[in-house]
């Protein structure tokens, strides 16, 4: 079946750098994108999203990139705190998909200080 | 937002017994879901929770194993039944077509850790 996927695994920042967490995604029908954080013992929580028709989206200190013509997605994390210590899931919704969201595989967020 | 309750919050339990969770949400809701976490893993959908009506099961998952209930706007029940070691997992609970917010942005809830021996 269609799939949302992440290329690392793991990613491990100094503080105060910049984070940048990739997704790739499959189904090219999806036309809703979002970012959830995860922390221990919680469930996922909002971060910001992006419709397909954007490929840029600014929130506070972070940005989502959406470029459609490779089915990539990507969440940067200016001035990263040790806050933002968590996993992280990239996701997608389709129209006719019944408003049901698809998750990746996640990737793992290490803040060094 | 939405504030969303899940109970238990975790639970050992025996093999072929059944565990029910309960998942309330303080306003009304147009959708709610369903996920099982698996250690280390990401979040797979199990069902959508119809109110009223049946749930919609993805595949893999069926109704015997996990029956659902949804009587109304801001409450649902999943039950795990006949449990064996590998249902231990994390259920999570979660609600989108809150008011004020986009349709498809969900809200979920801390979660029910399960473990079976």
């Amino acid at each position: 079946g269609e799939s949302v996927g992440l290329h690392l695994p793991t990613l491990s920042v100094q503080e105060g750098d910049n984070s940048i967490i990739n997704c790739a995604y499959s189904n090219s029908a999806s036309d809703y994108f979002i970012w959830y954080k995860q922390e221990s013992g919680k469930g996922p929580q909002f971060i910001i999203d992006i419709r397909s028709n954007m490929d840029k989206r600014q929130g506070q200190r972070v940005t989502v990139l959406l470029n459609k013509t490779v089915k990539h997605l990507s969440l940067q994390i200016a001035a990263t705190q040790p806050g933002d210590s968590a996993v992280y899931f990239c996701a997608e919704n389709s129209p006719g998909g019944g408003f049901k969201t698809i998750f990746g595989a996640g990737t793992r967020l290490f803040v060094k200080a | 937002s939405a504030v969303i309750s899940q109970k238990p919050s975790r639970d050992i339990c025996q093999r072929g017994t059944s565990l029910t969770i309960q998942c309330q949400v303080d306003s009304q809701v147009t959708m709610m879901f369903w996920y099982r976490q698996q250690p280390g893993q990401s979040l797979t959908l199990i069902a959508t929770a119809n109110q009223g009506s049946e749930a919609t099961y993805e595949s893999g998952f069926v109704i015997d194993k996990f029956p659902i209930s949804r009587p109304n706007l801001t409450f649902s029940t999943l039950t795990v039944s006949n449990m064996s070691p590998e249902d231990s997992s994390i259920y999570l609970c979660s609600a989108s077509g809150i008011p004020g917010q986009t349709n498809e942005k969900l809200f979920f809830g801390s979660g029910t850790q399960l473990s079976v021996l």
